[in-house]
């Protein structure tokens, strides 16, 4: 079965301090890999985003992430946070191609504290 | 307008009441998808518009859950009969390509949707 798991609900981290938000998925498919992400009262917006190619792909703000084909990962780092850092961080994933389907983490809740 | 749009923002609803939800993608998407987003919980894929046909229908729940896109822009979720269980924010969003596979998808703010 496909599935995407986020096993952290809710992570503390203090400023400037580094952090992973871990996803893993399950597949016997191609996948595309995303993590969204959604600050206090706004929509989900992407933060980045594995099609293929570099494993690692980066974003603009200091994110970025790994695609790990063996342990069927796709973690999230910061090595220092910020304050504006704080939203909920959602790991998405579509399963072939194409997908018209995108599957959602639970969701990981990044709270910065200063 | 410069992003995806929703409305309403909130809705309450009596149980067994019908409501309709509306979306307006960003101008010239292709693609338009519905989520449905319970608490604490992450968006499941309800359906999937290209243009104005309905591609994919596997996510609703029931055959209370309606959506249609008429003319391939503005999109309409209907649920007849609510149920308490319908409680969730419902989200759309559109991407410029057809299908979700490689294509970013654009997110609006969200229909919260309360059913007493």
């Amino acid at each position: 079965a496909q599935s995407v798991t986020q096993l952290d609900s809710q992570v503390p981290v203090f400023e400037e301090a580094p952090v992973e938000l871990r996803c893993n998925y399950s597949s016997s498919v191609s996948v595309y890999l995303f993590w969204y992400v959604q600050y206090p009262n706004q929509g989900l917006q992407l933060l980045l985003k594995y099609l293929s190619g570099s494993t690692l792909v980066e974003s603009i703000n200091g994110f970025e992430a790994e695609f790990n084909k063996s342990q069927t990962s796709f973690h999230l780092r910061k090595p220092s946070v910020h304050i504006s850092d704080t939203a909920e961080y959602f790991c998405a994933v579509t399963f072939g191609d194409p997908g018209n389907q995108f599957y959602f983490g639970t969701g990981t809740s990044l709270t910065v504290i200063p | 307008g410069a992003g995806v749009s929703q409305s309403p923002r909130y809705k309450v609803a009596k149980r067994g009441q019908d409501v309709a939800l509306r979306c307006d993608p960003i101008s010239g998407h292709v693609s338009l998808f519905w989520y449905q987003q319970a608490l604490g919980q992450g968006p499941e894929f309800l359906t999937y518009f290209q243009n104005e046909a309905q591609l994919d229908k596997s996510g609703l729940p029931s055959d209370r859950f309606f959506a249609e896109r008429p003319e391939g822009s503005v999109s309409t979720l209907k649920i007849q009969r609510t149920q308490q269980e319908d409680s969730a924010v419902y989200l759309c969003a559109s991407s410029l390509a057809g299908g979700a596979g490689t294509d970013t998808q654009y997110f609006g703010p969200g229909t919260r949707l309360t059913v007493l």
